[in-house]
């Protein structure tokens, strides 16, 4: 079946500092969801990119999907103690499920 | 305005023993699904229900069982709980299936199995 990887698993930054989170699926997506689940919290969606070099922002962050509808990235700038907590991508597989990355947990030096 | 709203919050179990985790969504939303989430392994679906009516299998769908009741309440049952199922279990829904539409949390159900 479909995989979708994540990388890294873990990320420590200072506050202040950028953080980046990639996604790589083993097959073309025809589009990709974001999510963040806080600390003991459940994930929550962030956002969805459909074409192809989309590139969307929500303040600090910023969505990438690739060219070839194979990856993704979500870059945050300038990181604060409340961006904290679990980033996931999500793929679709068929019309129904969506098949999740591992997951990149961010944690922040204050 | 509950959105998707599980019960119990925390179980404890022993094993062998069964039970049913409860989902109900008010967003009259069409698709629901069950996942189990442990450290590292992300989401990983175990059932799901594109509509009132139909349920299907998800990545791991051993040692469950689903039930859609009706449009609003999906449930899921473990018959003969094992130590591997201690998990943190999600529902959620969609308006329609997950192509193109985002999926709604329920804040889970922390299950321990002993």
């Amino acid at each position: 079946g479909q995989q979708v990887m994540q990388i890294p698993q873990y990320q420590h930054v200072q506050e202040g500092e950028d953080f980046t989170t990639y996604c790589n699926s083993s097959t073309t997506l025809s589009n990709i969801q974001w999510y963040k689940q806080r600390p003991g919290g459940h994930p929550v969606f962030l956002i969805q990119l459909v074409k192809s070099g989309e590139v969307k922002k929500q303040k600090r962050l910023t969505f990438q999907f690739g060219e070839a509808k194979k990856n993704s990235s979500l870059h945050i700038t300038a990181t604060q103690t409340t961006d904290v907590g679990t980033y996931f991508c999500a793929g679709p597989e068929g019309a129904q499920k969506l098949v999740f990355g591992q997951g990149t947990r961010l944690t922040i030096n204050p | 305005n509950a959105g998707v709203t599980q019960t119990p919050k925390f179980q404890v179990l022993k094993t062998g023993q069964s039970m049913t985790l409860q989902c109900a969504q008010d967003m009259n939303h069409n698709s629901m699904y069950w996942y189990r989430q442990d450290p590292g392994m992300g989401l990983r679906l175990i059932y799901y229900s594109a509509s009132e009516g139909t349920t299907d299998k998800g990545e791991v769908p051993n040692g469950y069982n689903v039930s859609r009741l009706n449009k609003r309440e999906f449930s899921l049952r473990l018959e003969s709980a094992a130590p591997s199922q201690t998990s943190v279990y999600f529902c959620a829904s969609s308006l329609w299936g997950a192509d193109n539409q985002p999926q709604h949390f329920g804040d889970g159900t922390r299950l321990s199995i002993l």
